[in-house]
């Protein structure tokens, strides 16, 4: 079973900065199958990503992902007040399975 | 555009069964190739993923609540169901349904649905 890692569990960032935020994959996964959502307070969680650097639709240019292997980097280049939220990624993995990382938070510094 | 809402009792007691439904909205479950299934995340928790079924009737669900967990279709009604027996204070949750043409993940959410397991 795939574990999916992510830390820290929170990050503080002031608007306008860079965010990088980090998945660890238990063994090697397949970065066709690793997603991130985006989960802010209250709301459904909402896809940002797919196949690791795919954006879904109607998500902004400053999302990025990259990665392979056991290490996946969602990138957001420049912090929105709206970007403020949890961030989990995901695997699709064999059984079939699917699996999500217990999440980041980007707050406010 | 693909609308999801879930519906369903708000309170569960212990070793009861849960049940929701997700109606689908803006789109046809018996004609599209989709994929449907259930979120489910404890309060102030992450989430974990309980099932999902294709249009076919395959239903893939999580090991962790397979002997509990029956997702279903009804084309007739448009919607698709969760049983989930027996349940404990620990299956408390908002309960998500969702959707998308791939496996993998999900584009498609509904809104969520809080059940509580509380005598």
């Amino acid at each position: 079973e795939i574990v999916l890692t992510q830390s820290p569990g929170t990050l503080s960032f002031s608007p306008g900065e860079r965010a990088t935020l980090s998945c660890r994959a238990s063994q090697s996964v397949s970065s066709t199958y690793l997603a991130w959502y985006q989960q802010r307070p209250g709301q459904a969680p909402r896809l940002v990503i797919y196949a690791a650097s795919s954006r879904a639709a109607g998500i902004p240019d400053r999302f990025s992902g990259s990665g392979s292997g056991t290490d996946f980097t969602l990138t957001i280049s420049r912090l929105e007040p709206e970007d403020f939220a949890v961030y989990y990624c995901q695997y699709y993995g064999s059984s079939p399975m699917l699996t999500f990382g217990g999440g980041t938070k980007v707050e406010i510094k | 555009q693909l609308q999801l809402q879930e519906s369903g009792p708000g309170l569960v007691k212990p070793s009861e069964t849960l049940s929701l439904t997700c109606t689908v909205s803006g789109d046809s479950i018996s004609s599209s190739n989709k994929y449907w299934g259930w979120i489910r995340q404890p309060p102030g928790k992450g989430l974990e993923w309980i099932g999902t079924i294709y249009n076919s009737g395959s239903t893939y669900y999580n090991p962790s609540l397979k002997s509990r967990v029956t997702i279903s279709v009804d084309t007739s009604k448009n919607h698709f169901s969760l049983k989930l027996n027996s349940v404990t204070a620990a299956d408390t949750a908002v309960y998500y349904c969702a959707s998308d043409i791939n496996i993998a993940w999900f584009y498609f959410w509904g809104q969520g649905a809080l059940v509580t397991v509380s005598s």
